[in-house]
């Protein structure tokens, strides 16, 4: 069955300190997966997807299908970096549809 | 281009009062979904729509209805709402093989 464990509801760091939020997941063939973030009082938006390889805000995750897991990491975070983080992959096979994790909540101290 | 817009914001429902979600999207996308965001929980899929006359059920579709007559609209019913339906409903969008889901900003429902 397909999963995503997120096995940190609140992640606390001070600010320049290194962060990783994880994630690891259950799915039968090649998944692509995602991190999504929600700020305070703002829409969910993706911030990132394993398949562009892409650094967003500082961001980085990579895929390691052999742990199952896709964490997110920041060398150095900052206040504004204070949100809940969502790791997600297609539900079904469907890439119109997400499952989620239960999500961490970072909060980033001054 | 207003993206994902969710109506209403908030609502307050009795027990066993009925109520329509609305989601309307003006991207042109193909595929629309509904979450439900409890805390703890994270997000879980009611129902979704992979284009006009097509609806399947999520995770959770219990005690919900969708129906999506045009691209634009997928609207939400809670036929009989009870006190477990109180959450925050999302409504998102993405073109069909797009991987990046365009998010509403949601509905807060409270039953009481």
């Amino acid at each position: 069955a397909q999963r995503v464990t997120q096995p940190e509801k609140l992640l606390s760091v001070f600010k320049g300190a290194p962060v990783e939020l994880k994630c690891n997941y259950s799915y039968s063939g090649s998944p692509e997966l995602f991190w999504y973030v929600q700020y305070s009082r703002q829409r969910l938006q993706l911030l990132l997807r394993h398949i562009s390889r892409e650094s967003i805000k500082g961001f980085t995750a990579d895929l390691n299908k052999g742990e199952t897991s896709f964490h997110l990491k920041k060398p150095f975070a900052q206040e504004e970096d204070s949100a809940m983080y969502y790791c997600a992959l297609p539900y079904g096979g469907s890439q119109g549809n997400l499952i989620f994790g239960k999500g961490t909540k970072l909060s980033v101290k001054p | 281009n207003a993206g994902v817009t969710q109506t209403p914001k908030f609502q307050v429902l009795k027990t066993g009062q009925s109520m329509t979600l609305q989601c309307a999207q003006d991207m042109n996308h193909e595929y629309m979904s509904w979450y439900r965001q409890d805390p703890g929980m994270g997000l879980r899929l009611i129902h979704y729509s992979v284009g006009a006359g097509i609806t399947d059920q999520g995770e959770v579709p219990n005690g919900y209805n969708v129906s999506r007559s045009t691209t634009e609209d997928f609207p939400l019913r809670l036929l009989s709402a009870a006190p477990s339906q109180t959450s925050v409903y999302f409504c998102a969008s993405n073109h069909r093989g797009g991987t990046e889901a365009f998010f509403g900003q949601g509905t807060r429902l409270t039953v009481v």
